[in-house]
């Protein structure tokens, strides 16, 4: 079967470094992405990976490991406005028609 | 750009009765929309994929019958929820994806159904 799991909730402070880890076991396989979704909003793409190897989008980088089935996402200097949910997701399916299967998501509570 | 609306945002309505929720992206053709079904503080569940002028592909156990989709341009498609009953309440949420950018997907803001 399918799963990606997340850890449920990561807290840090403001300032901090945290990282979300993202382990997958999905039928098919063409990269990995992010999403972030506030509390009622619409998920927000963050990054995506396809290649082993570091991404890096600003205060953002997310990070992917094929042969480990393995990922995360590293946020850093963390902000307030950074508390939301985060999600990975494998893209799978044939090429023009990839559609994404979702982690089990991260609640991040980001503290003064 | 990449601006994905739904209409409505909230929607109530009594058990028996059907439920029409569009989902548009307003600033580029959409060649695939999806839709998802959300429970509070849960993950995404893919309900189904559609493309314009095809029909759409449904996930395992999403009942075609009752979540009917239509992708009638390359801006819009519409789910609805037919014979609504108090466990389909939820948030659905639609997302819509460029030819330019095979890998990133456009959500909308969703919609809170409730189905008293």
């Amino acid at each position: 079967g399918q799963s990606l799991e997340q850890p449920s909730e990561v807290t840090a402070v403001e300032g901090a470094i945290v990282q979300i880890n993202c382990t997958y076991q999905t039928s098919g396989f063409y990269g990995l992405s992010w999403y972030q979704q506030h509390d009622g909003g619409a998920p927000t793409f963050l990054s995506y990976n396809a290649l082993d190897g570091l991404e890096e989008t600003g205060r953002f980088s997310s990070f992917l490991s094929r042969s480990d089935s393995y990922g995360y996402l590293l946020l850093q200097e963390l902000q307030m406005k950074d508390s939301a949910s985060y999600f990975c997701a494998v893209s799978e399916g044939d090429t023009g028609f990839q559609k994404l299967v979702f982690g089990t998501g991260t609640r991040l509570l980001v503290s003064p | 750009g990449a601006v994905v609306s739904q209409h409505p945002s909230r929607v109530i309505c009594k058990s028996g009765t059907s439920v029409k929720i569009e989902c548009r992206s307003l600033d580029f053709q959409a060649t695939t929309m999806f839709w998802y079904r959300q429970f509070p503080k849960k993950s995404l569940m893919l309900m189904a994929t559609s493309n314009e002028g095809s029909k759409a592909t449904y996930e395992q156990g999403v009942e075609k019958d009752k979540f009917l989709i239509n992708h009638a341009s390359l801006t819009l498609s519409t789910l609805t929820v037919t014979s609504a009953h108090p466990e389909d309440s939820s948030f659905y949420i639609c997302s819509a994806k460029m030819a330019e950018k095979l890998y990133e997907q456009y959500f909308g803001p969703g919609t809170r159904l409730t189905v008293t």
